[in-house]
């Protein structure tokens, strides 16, 4: 059974600093890891997709990597700003196509201090 | 980028009364749609897959005749929580797989829908 675990479950920075989500999971058989964001009370944002043959992505002040054989995938924010404050939850997508099943982290709750 | 959208934003009902909560995918079409749920500092759970014109499948633990879903069209989706009770509050979230071929379908979130079973 795929477990997706996050750590930190909650993070509060200063405005600035560069900062590392961590994303593990058990079953290194998955399809993608996709990294997504989540204000309060609303619904998902993708931020990065990770392919299973990828190493990383980067987007902007985004990165994500991804070391499948470990289970564990790292979302690196560079220079956080206090609009960066949001959870942000991990998810695999298991099988061996675009429809398997998401597995979601339970998310880090950011807090980016100005 | 594809946008979905979810009907209503938040509702309150009574103990023992339905409520449907709508999902549709606006500009695009999309042959299957999940429902997940997520309860406060939970991560998403889930629920079901819809095809569109064929039975969702549900994932173990969610009662199909409690949670109704239709998948009548390729833009909608709609969750039936039937004779809900308070229990059932939570924050209900839809997505839609927009396709693109093997490796690019590409799933959408809507913006969730906060049920509150009084």
């Amino acid at each position: 059974k795929q477990e997706v675990t996050q750590i930190p479950a909650a993070l509060s920075v200063p405005e600035g600093e560069n900062l590392v989500l961590n994303c593990s999971f058990t079953d290194s058989a998955i399809y993608n890891l996709q990294w997504f964001r989540q204000d309060p009370g609303k619904g998902l944002t993708s931020l990065l997709l990770i392919q299973s043959s990828q190493r990383e992505q980067t987007s902007g002040r985004l990165n994500a990597s991804l070391d499948k054989s470990s289970g564990r995938s790292t979302l690196y924010i560079a220079a956080s700003q206090p609009g960066d404050s949001a959870t942000y939850l991990c998810a695999v997508r298991r099988g061996r196509s675009n429809t398997g099943k998401l597995i979601f982290g339970q998310g880090t709750t950011l807090q980016v201090k100005p | 980028g594809a946008v979905v959208s979810q009907h209503p934003s938040r509702v309150i009902c009574k103990s023992g009364t339905s409520v449907k909560i709508e999902c549709r995918s606006l500009d695009f079409q999309a042959t299957t749609m999940f429902w997940y749920r997520q309860f406060p500092k939970q991560s998403l759970m889930l629920m079901a897959t819809s095809n569109e014109g064929s039975k969702a499948t549900y994932e173990q633990g969610v009662e199909k005749d409690k949670f109704l879903i239709n998948h009548a069209s390729l833009t909608l989706s709609t969750l039936t929580v039937t004779s809900a009770h308070p229990e059932d509050s939570s924050f209900y979230i839809c997505s839609a797989l927009k396709a693109g071929g093997l490796t690019t379908d590409t799933q959408y979130f809507g913006p969730g829908t906060r049920l509150t079973v009084l």
